[in-house]
């Protein structure tokens, strides 16, 4: 099984700050790699497809870089509303795994 | 508009059974992979299990095979997951996720639908 480690696993920032978070694999994957935001109370929205492509109605201050083993999710210019639980996701091999999440926190 | 629309939560004792049921709109329900994720309370994601569109092909993980099938009705547009043996730790919001088209699994998660509670208590 493939395992994502994230980090950091919480981060408190202030609006506008930049923020990566970075998830590492422990073997490659190429760029089967994807990113999720989770609101509190909400089911888990996709944001970054395939490392860097943007899904469709994602603002584009979110953004995703990496291959092979280590994955980076940007957000430039944070906003009030992006306070969520961020998580990576693999599908290059079975079974899909996630992260164990990056909760970020607005000052 | 895609939506998914989970059913079939609620309270069941150790070593009981639950069917989950998700129905699928907005998009045609044949062509995909879908999926059942599960998050425990306060906890991260966790896959549980996939099946083709054609409803041939399934897989689950390892932490609940030979507990669960899951299966499909295409006519339906409906996508199950038949919980049995179920343990405190099977305790979760349960999604049901669509995957991707054809034959390749290798996919990201695009729609989620809005989760049902599976609490295995006594």
């Amino acid at each position: 099984e493939i395992v994502l480690t994230q980090s950091p696993d919480f981060q408190s920032v202030t609006p506008k700050e930049k923020v990566t978070i970075t998830c590492r694999a422990s073997q490659s994957i190429g760029s089967s790699l994807h990113w999720y935001q989770q609101k509190p109370d909400q089911s888990p929205k996709l944001l970054i497809k395939y490392a860097s492509q943007s899904f469709s109605g994602v603002p584009s201050r979110f953004s995703g870089s990496g291959s092979g083993t280590d994955f980076t999710l940007t957000i430039n210019s944070l906003e009030a509303e992006d306070a969520a639980s961020y998580y990576c996701h693999q599908s290059s091999s079975l079974p899909p795994t996630f992260g164990q999440g990056t909760k970020l926190e607005i000052k | 508009e895609v939506q998914l629309v989970e059913s079939g939560g609620g309270l069941v004792q150790p070593g009981g059974s639950l069917r989950l049921a998700c129905a699928g709109s907005g998009f045609t329900f044949s062509r995909y992979w879908m999926h059942w994720v599960r998050q425990p309370p306060g906890k991260g994601l966790v896959w549980v299990s996939r099946i083709h569109g054609d409803g041939t092909m399934t897989r689950s993980a390892d932490s609940v095979k030979g507990r669960v099938t899951i299966s499909r009705d295409n006519a339906k547009n409906t996508v199950y997951l038949q919980m049995d043996s179920l343990r405190a730790e099977d305790t979760a919001v349960y999604y049901c996720v669509r995957g991707g088209p054809g034959v390749a699994a290798d996919h990201e998660l695009d729609y989620w639908g809005q989760g049902t509670l599976v609490t295995v208590s006594s």
